[in-house]
């Protein structure tokens, strides 16, 4: 298995719902990877776990919350969105944190109405 | 921080046509991709290359870490290699590893 699967593909929620958003991987890659992609624009870094523990935040405001249940799952709990919130989210992992390639899944497209 | 720059934004080619993006990146660096994204917004690595020359069919790269560098061949061009290419660099901190994207470069092949 050589794929990051994530769901759902599509996600359209309110301002005050809560949703979360999942993302899985059997290759074995020890580190994995949130980011966050605008219309037009290039991905960028949200989050980063390395061996299940959270290693690097970008300064992502508290109503994302990640968690890593395991070293295959990566989940993205959303609470209390703001329409400039929407965006493609991608999930990404690597064998190790650092010096070896990504592998994207196709994302979550993300709508906060 | 690192700043990765590509060239040219917005390339329109003819089938069959050959053509050349460019990657520049301003320090230096663990790792660098070459990623397309369809339009359906998947990231499909290309290339894992840090340095040296890679080959995988119709596309080639070419990363000259020295001079901070990387370039994408993409020869004989189809209609569905059409989309945004992404060159991405690494570096790794004591916390981990940041992948950063360059803006892209949005490709489109005319039948």
């Amino acid at each position: 298995d050589t794929e990051v699967t994530q769901t759902p593909k599509h996600l359209v929620m309110g301002m005050t719902n809560k949703k979360s958003l999942k993302c899985e991987q059997h290759m074995g890659h020890r580190a994995m990877y949130w980011y966050k992609q605008k219309a037009k624009k290039p991905p960028e870094l949200m989050f980063v776990y390395s061996y299940e523990k959270l290693s690097i935040n970008e300064s992502v405001p508290s109503r994302f919350s990640p968690e890593c249940p395991n070293s295959s799952l990566l989940n993205l709990h959303l609470h209390a969105l703001q329409p400039e919130d929407s965006a493609l989210y991608l999930c990404a992992s690597s064998q190790e944190a650092g010096g070896s390639g990504y592998t994207f899944g196709s994302g979550t497209r993300l709508t906060v109405v | 921080g690192i700043q990765v720059e590509q060239s040219p934004p917005d390339l329109i080619l003819q089938e069959g046509a050959n053509s050349t993006l460019r990657c520049n990146f301003s320090d230096s660096v663990n790792n660098l991709q070459w990623f397309h994204q369809n339009p359906w917004g998947q990231l499909i690595n290309l290339f894992y290359i840090p340095s040296g020359t890679k080959q995988n069919g119709r596309l080639s790269a070419t990363t000259v870490a020295t001079e901070r560098y990387s370039l994408l061949y993409i020869s004989s061009s189809q209609t569905t290699d059409s989309g945004v290419y992404f060159c991405a660099v690494e570096r790794i901190y004591n916390q981990g590893g940041k992948l950063i994207f360059g803006q892209g470069t949005e490709l489109s092949v005319k039948p």
